[in-house]
């Protein structure tokens, strides 16, 4: 069956412009999550889902990030007002349930001029 | 705090060695533990996961074990092939807390 994808795969944009990823999980999973990983550093949480709701976004490094997945099933991270310090790549992951194996997508490479 | 910290950074060894890859974290209050392989430029696949009640777990020529009183997992490839060349990461899920805390990585080159 299909895994995780993400789009854009690569997206270059100038500082300060908005930005919007998305990531489409695996059918039936019910938990959605974003992590960023920075050039040789293991990926790190920004917000999970379980269902529609956001259950923890205790990751967002501030209120510029912000992500939604409105029927449960696709999720999208916004970036307002993007900075240099945003380039990296954004990882989501979906999972069946929580606690249950998280399956990863290939990630947007997200660079900010 | 949860710190996962992955000894050593990089590897490099000829192909058919057995070899361990390890983790270590601080707070053993974990649900389960996961190890991925990262290709580069690539997502993560995940290898094994290894619920908080196991001490191990198998698929093909890998091995990961856990001891949660102490802090600690490895993964052991046997034979390893030139393809397994890649980034191995491990990551905890902690009950309280929903999500994975990775460590840094290890970098493993097999060579042919």
């Amino acid at each position: 069956g299909a895994g995780v994808s993400q789009t854009p795969s690569n997206k270059v944009t100038e500082k300060g412009k908005y930005v919007e990823l998305r990531c489409d999980p695996i059918s039936g999973h019910t938990a959605l999550y974003w992590y960023r990983q920075s050039l040789g550093q293991g990926p790190e949480f920004l917000i999970y889902f379980q269902g529609t709701g956001a259950a923890d976004d205790s990751g967002l490094p501030n209120d510029r990030f912000f992500a939604v997945r409105p029927e449960g099933s696709v999720s999208t991270l916004k970036i307002q007002r993007t900075e240099r310090g945003d380039s990296a790549v954004y990882l989501c992951a979906s999972s069946f349930g929580l606690a249950d194996t998280q399956y990863f997508g290939p990630g947007t490479r997200l660079l900010v001029l | 705090k949860q710190e996962v910290t992955q000894i050593p950074a990089a590897l490099s060894v000829p192909e058919g060695e057995n070899l361990v890859l390890n983790c270590s974290f601080t707070d053993s209050a974990i649900y389960n533990l996961q190890w991925f392989r990262q290709d580069p430029g690539k997502g993560l696949t995940s290898l094994l996961l290894i619920q908080s009640s196991q001490r191990e777990q198998t698929s093909g020529r890998l091995n990961a074990s856990l001891d949660k009183s102490s802090g600690r997992s490895t993964l052991y490839i046997a034979a390893s092939q030139p393809g397994d060349s890649a980034t191995y990461l491990c990551a905890v899920y902690g009950g309280a807390t929903n999500k994975l805390i990775f460590g840094t990585g290890t970098l493993l080159a097999v060579q042919p």
